[in-house]
């Protein structure tokens, strides 16, 4: 496709559930993204790939949340055990290069019942 | 860690009026984007400065980098309803103790009233 696409574009779920969330990123693009973002609120960033190199996990808020980008393509965001403050958009972007501009996906929209 | 901060974090004006948000970062930055997240979807990219001190224009909007590095502002001519959304600024830090990724801004909300 043209663009950074992500599935689903709304779930929802019960609180204690486990989710996977899916994000293919545009081709060639080796650097991807995973943000939160709450309603109203700012970008808060979880984690970043870049290429072959490990994954900056920084900003990933409990160990209930993993991420993995298989073949510097696709990547799967996963959070374990739901709670209701997990209840936000959930963007992927990525870009050619880390400096680059970023191409953002249209969101998945998480709630956690 | 790198911190981006922007203020205001929120700006209501009447159509017609101009619109100033301010972008400051903990460290000096590589380049300065600019993206715009109307109500309702995702930030999209609006341009990137790289030389210090650097004027850009888009139309009505006028963007600058600092001369240091460390911050950039994004102004808005006679603004119109089309710019209603949420204006982010980020940057990739010089130094790569500080980091090697891109880290944006806290975002300021814009809401433009006839």
């Amino acid at each position: 496709g043209a663009g950074v696409s992500q599935s689903p574009s709304n779930k929802v779920t019960e609180k204690g559930k486990d989710v996977e969330l899916r994000c293919d990123p545009i081709s060639g693009h080796t650097a991807l993204y995973w943000y939160r973002q709450s309603l109203g609120q700012g970008l808060e960033f979880l984690i970043y790939f870049q290429g072959n190199s490990a994954p900056d996990k920084s900003g990933l808020p409990s160990d209930r949340f993993s991420a993995e980008r298989t073949g510097g393509s696709v990547s799967t965001l996963t959070i374990q055990r739901t709670q209701q403050e997990d209840s936000a958009v959930y963007l992927c972007a990525s870009s050619l290069l880390t400096y680059s501009e970023q191409f953002f996906g249209p969101g998945t929209r998480l709630t956690v019942l | 860690g790198q911190q981006v901060m922007q203020i205001p974090q929120y700006q209501h004006v009447q159509e017609g009026e101009d619109f100033t948000t301010y972008c400051n970062s903990s460290t000096t930055l590589s380049n300065i984007q600019w993206y715009k997240q109307r109500p309702g979807g995702h930030p999209v990219f609006l341009i990137q400065l790289v030389k210090s001190g650097e004027v850009k224009k888009q139309k009505r909007l006028t963007f600058q980098f600092g001369e240091a590095k460390k911050n950039s502002s994004l102004h808005i001519t006679a603004t119109q309803t089309t710019d209603v959304g949420t204006y982010f600024c980020a940057g990739p830090p010089t130094l790569t103790g500080g980091g090697n990724k891109l880290t944006f801004g806290t975002g300021t909300q814009l809401k433009v009233e006839l």
